[in-house]
């Protein structure tokens, strides 16, 4: 199972809005809505920051958001703030019950 | 405060095992799953596996399958990963999460276990 496809990086001005891809196949992110997202700091665990494509857990900001398009999930984040400064990866459900993420996006605040 | 904490890390000569695992602190062990997850340094997340709480099924990547085994406690709410044959390139931050449905994601992590294979 490859990696999901993300740009590697992304980067954008405090205020602004950015969007990362995450393209898979029919397999995984087009044939099912289990798309999920997560943010890393360095040195920390990952967080679920969205999951089924389009949900925010509970204490994640609405600043938040996810959709999918076909074989292409993003997340996107509006009105940047410095702390959304991370790695972020999605991940997805397969066909083979399996799961499998992507390559991972750093999101540079400048 | 339910949260998984994993065992201490480890240092493993190549071919050796490594056991590591992940308790439900603060709550029993209800209808989930866990999955396991591991990131070598400076690289990407890479999904290893999960095992059903409850009836102790398992599914296991292409790429670590027949050498991961995944078991639970449920007396111990303690799940295990057991990764066998060890290698260089296994050297990882390895983390166990918890999937409540498959619509939820993974919405609890353990802190990681760092895992060293060196000669």
């Amino acid at each position: 199972q490859s990696a999901l496809t993300q740009p590697a990086s992304v980067s954008g001005s405090p205020g602004q809005s950015i969007t990362i891809s995450c393209t898979g196949t029919s397999g995984d992110v087009g044939g099912y809505n289990y798309v999920s997202w997560y943010q890393q700091h360095p040195g920390k665990a990952p967080q679920l920051m969205i999951y089924e494509v389009s949900n925010r857990p509970s204490g994640v900001s609405n600043r938040f958001s996810g959709s999918k398009s076909g074989n292409t999930a993003s997340l996107t984040i509006s009105g940047l703030q410095a702390e959304d400064e991370a790695d972020y990866y999605c991940t997805s459900y397969t066909s083979a019950t399996t799961r499998v993420f992507g390559g991972g996006t750093r999101l540079t605040v400048l | 405060q339910v949260q998984f904490v994993q065992s201490g890390a480890e240092v493993k000569k190549p071919g050796a095992s490594v056991k590591v695992s992940c308790k439900a602190s603060g709550s029993t062990f209800t209808k989930y799953a866990v999955h396991w997850v591991r990131q070598a340094p400076g690289q990407r997340l890479e999904w290893m596996g999960w095992i059903n709480v409850v009836n102790g099924n398992t599914k296991y990547s292409q790429k670590v399958q027949g050498r991961v085994t995944l078991t639970r406690d449920t007396s111990a709410n303690t799940a295990y990963m057991e990764l066998s044959s060890l290698r260089s390139e296994d050297t990882a931050v390895y983390y166990c999460a918890r999937e409540r449905t498959i619509t939820d994601g993974f919405d609890m992590w353990g802190q990681g276990t760092m895992v060293t294979v060196s000669s």
